[in-house]
C-alpha cells in the first residue's frame, strides 16, 4: 500500500480482555516498530523488528504484551487481560532498513480503550 | 543511553512571528536526529532529519533545524508562523541499528 496501514483505527474492550492490533507496513520495508503515546505524551517505544524477528522488546511493559510478524511484513500487537492502563494510541511505523538514519513512515494508529 | 528533552510542552506565537521549538539530546554516539510533526488525528508525519554532514538541515513547510554537537542541541526553526503550523512536534533521536527515542512533544498554536 502507499502508507502504514493500522486495523483497527478505534477499539473498546472490556478490562480482562484479549486484543490484536494489527499493522501493515510500507511494502518492502524490513524495519517495523511499534509504539505506545498516551495523552500528552510522545510516543513511548514498545518492540521493533528486523524481517520476521524481534531485534527489540525492551519496550514492552510486562508479559501480557507480545508482538508478532511472521512473515517479515504483517505485524500483530497481542495485548492480553487489558486493563484499564492499557488504553492509549499504538503506533506502528515501518522504514527500509534499521540503519537509524533512514525515516520512520507512521501509521495512524490504534485507539485503544479499555473500559 | 539516549535520551530527548523538549523544552517547552506548549509554545504560542503570532501569525508571521518566528518559531523556535527546543530540543536537546543526550547520547553516547554520534546521533541521528529528528524532527516530526503530528496533525490533529494524523499520524507522525518527518519534518527534517540530520544524519551527517552539514549541521543546518532544511525541512517541508519553511521548517530547518540546527545541530549544535557543542551545545546537544537541535532546535526547530521558521522565520514567520502560519496558522497551518499549529500541531504537535516531536524531536527524536536514534543511531545505527536501534530504534527512535522520542521526546514528549510541544504543541504550538498560532495566534492570528
Amino acid at each position: 500500500g502507499a502508507g502504514v496501514s493500522q486495523t483497527p483505527s478505534n477499539k473498546v474492550t472490556e478490562k480482562g480482555k484479549y486484543v490484536e492490533l494489527r499493522c501493515d507496513p510500507i511494502s518492502g520495508h524490513t524495519a517495523l516498530y511499534w509504539y505506545r503515546q498516551s495523552l500528552g505524551q510522545g510516543p513511548e517505544f514498545l518492540i521493533y523488528f528486523q524481517g520476521t524477528g524481534a531485534a527489540d522488546d525492551s519496550g514492552l511493559p510486562n508479559d501480557r504484551f507480545f508482538a508478532v510478524r511472521p512473515e517479515g511484513s504483517v505485524s500483530t500487537l497481542k495485548i492480553q487481560r487489558t486493563e484499564r492502563g492499557d488504553s492509549a494510541v499504538y503506533l506502528c511505523a515501518s522504514s527500509r532498513n534499521d540503519r537509524g538514519d533512514t525515516e520512520a513512515f507512521f501509521g495512524q494508529g490504534t485507539r485503544l480503550t479499555v473500559v | 543511553a539516549q535520551s530527548v528533552t523538549q523544552l517547552g510542552s506548549h509554545v504560542s506565537v503570532s501569525e508571521g512571528a518566528l518559531v523556535l521549538l527546543r530540543c536537546n539530546y543526550s547520547s553516547s554516539v554520534p546521533p541521528y536526529l529528528f524532527w516530526y510533526v503530528q496533525y490533529p488525528n494524523q499520524g507522525l508525519q518527518l519534518l527534517l532529519k540530520y544524519t551527517t554532514g552539514a549541521t543546518l538541515v532544511k525541512g517541508i513547510n519553511g521548517f530547518e533545524a540546527e545541530f549544535k554537537k557543542s551545545e546537544t542541541s537541535f532546535h526547530l526553526t521558521k522565520p514567520s508562523a502560519h496558522m497551518s503550523d499549529a500541531a504537535e512536534y516531536f524531536c527524536a533521536v536514534s543511531r545505527w541499528g536501534n530504534q527512535f527515542y522520542f521526546g514528549t512533544g510541544t504543541s504550538l498554536t498560532v495566534i492570528p
